[in-house]
């Protein structure tokens, strides 16, 4: 059974640049949530996705914009990229009903210089 | 609003007895616990629903007292590979696999 998947791992980007990552949810999930780990911190929820629609959104400017695709599959994209988008950026699946329990991805690294 | 962990950090010797705490200022419908190690990504440790009820594995156990809206963690007998962060992530609605908002993490360090 394969876990949340998550590339790349690690990706550097210059101030301005735009950035594509991408999640595979666990199988049989169909929910996916964005978090943003700077070092040091808790992850700090970006947005949910589910039945290809941004469903929650946390504290974040309209520069983070997301995507889910019809295999549950989902993307973050961000833009105009900033010294403080550096971070690293979890993925994690669930399933929509009910307080379900959210499985991490490893992660991808993201530096901005 | 974020949930509070406390302690910060501990040391422990193998084999002694650890308790993190979260609390909120906001009426909560679950807690989840998360241990992160270095580099690596959050694992998932329990849920706890509103009704108070205490989850259980092996030597890790919590507890939730919804009138206090706080949630504990009890590591009972602590290993090596305890050892790492760990995360209270709270939502305070029920309407199924919402964001979560986490901690700042506390810091748990196992010496033998």
């Amino acid at each position: 059974d394969a876990g949340v998947t998550q590339s790349p791992t690690h990706l550097i980007k210059t101030r301005g640049q735009q950035v594509t990552l991408r999640c595979s949810p666990k199988s049989g999930h169909d929910t996916v949530s964005w978090y943003q780990q700077a070092l040091g911190q808790g992850p700090q929820f970006i947005f949910q996705y589910y039945e290809e629609e941004e469903r929650q959104r946390g504290n974040f400017p309209d520069r983070f914009s997301g995507h889910q695709f019809p295999n549950y599959s989902s993307e973050l994209n961000v833009n105009a990229l900033l010294l403080g988008d550096s971070a690293l950026y979890l993925c994690a699946s669930s399933l929509v009903w009910g307080a379900d329990t959210q499985y991490f991805g490893p992660g991808t690294r993201l530096t901005v210089l | 609003q974020q949930p509070v962990q406390s302690p910060q950090a501990v040391i422990l010797r193998e084999g002694e007895d650890a308790v993190i705490n979260c609390s909120s200022s906001k009426a909560l419908y679950s807690v989840h616990w998360y241990r992160q190690k270095h580099g690596e990504a959050p694992v998932f440790l329990m849920i706890l629903l509103k009704g108070g009820e205490q989850k259980g594995h092996e030597k890790i156990s919590a507890s939730f007292n919804e009138k206090k809206q706080q949630s504990s963690l009890y590591l009972t007998a602590s290993q090596l590979s305890y050892s790492g962060t760990y995360f209270c992530g709270t939502s305070d609605s029920g309407g199924g696999a919402d964001g979560l908002t986490f901690g700042k993490g506390t810091h748990l360090i196992i010496q033998p």
